[in-house]
């Protein structure tokens, strides 16, 4: 069974600073991972995904995140936040068959002060 | 060019009536997926529909079933409604040839009162 666990339901960052959240991920079979972002009352947006190529991926908005096999984690960030990054952020793992359904996580909503 | 549209946006009915959610896939995309987001919680697979037959179904009861059109869109339909049911429904379309990406519409906010 694959699953996620995103630590940190909320992150609170100032504006121009390190935004840093965190998925670590189990799977009994090499996965794909994403990040989504969903703003209010809307869907899900997908923000970048790692798919066996390259550890570290980039996204969009600045966004990225490294896939790290040893310590299960597929953290995302970027390096300094904007008041347009507040929303909620979804870690998600499927099966490398294109058809395995995502798994989520919780979800962490990040807000930005100015 | 449109990409997942889903109606109503929103939807309120009262416990043991029945819904029916809609959904049209991104033009080129013929498979559809249903995801059900409860309030603080991540989305949870429901069913995927490909050529018109469900492929795959998470751990949702039988109350929760689907059908998928000719051309490709679908529904979602939930009888018995709960009080627990209550949330937004997700609907995401992929094609046969990308299938790591998935495009979500804006889902319906589904109220059981």
């Amino acid at each position: 069974a694959q699953s996620v666990t995103q630590l940190g339901s909320h992150v609170s960052v100032s504006e121009g600073a390190l935004v840093l959240l965190r998925c670590n991920y189990s799977s009994s079979v090499p996965p794909y991972l994403f990040w989504y972002v969903q703003y209010p009352n809307q869907g899900l947006q997908l923000l970048l995904k790692y798919t066996s190529a390259a550890t570290l991926v980039k996204g969009i908005n600045g966004f990225e995140a490294e896939f790290k096999k040893s310590e299960t984690s597929f953290h995302l960030t970027k390096p300094s936040a904007h008041m347009s990054d507040a929303a909620e952020y979804f870690c998600a793992v499927s099966g490398l068959s294109g058809n395995t359904p995502l798994v989520f996580g919780k979800g962490t909503r990040l807000s930005v002060i100015a | 060019d449109a990409g997942v549209t889903q109606s109503p946006t929103h939807l309120i009915k009262t416990r043991g009536q029945q819904v029916t959610l809609r959904c049209s896939p991104k033009s080129g995309h013929d498979t559809v997926s249903w995801y059900q987001q409860a309030l603080g919680q991540g989305p949870q697979f429901i069913f995927q529909y490909y050529e018109e037959e469900e492929r795959q179904r998470g751990n949702f009861p039988d109350r929760f079933s689907g059908h998928q059109f000719p051309n490709y869109s679908s529904e979602l339909n939930v009888n018995a409604l709960l009080l627990g049911d209550s949330a937004l429904y997700l609907c995401a379309s992929k094609d046969r040839v990308n299938n790591e990406k998935l495009f979500f519409g804006s889902g319906t906010q589904l109220s059981v009162l």
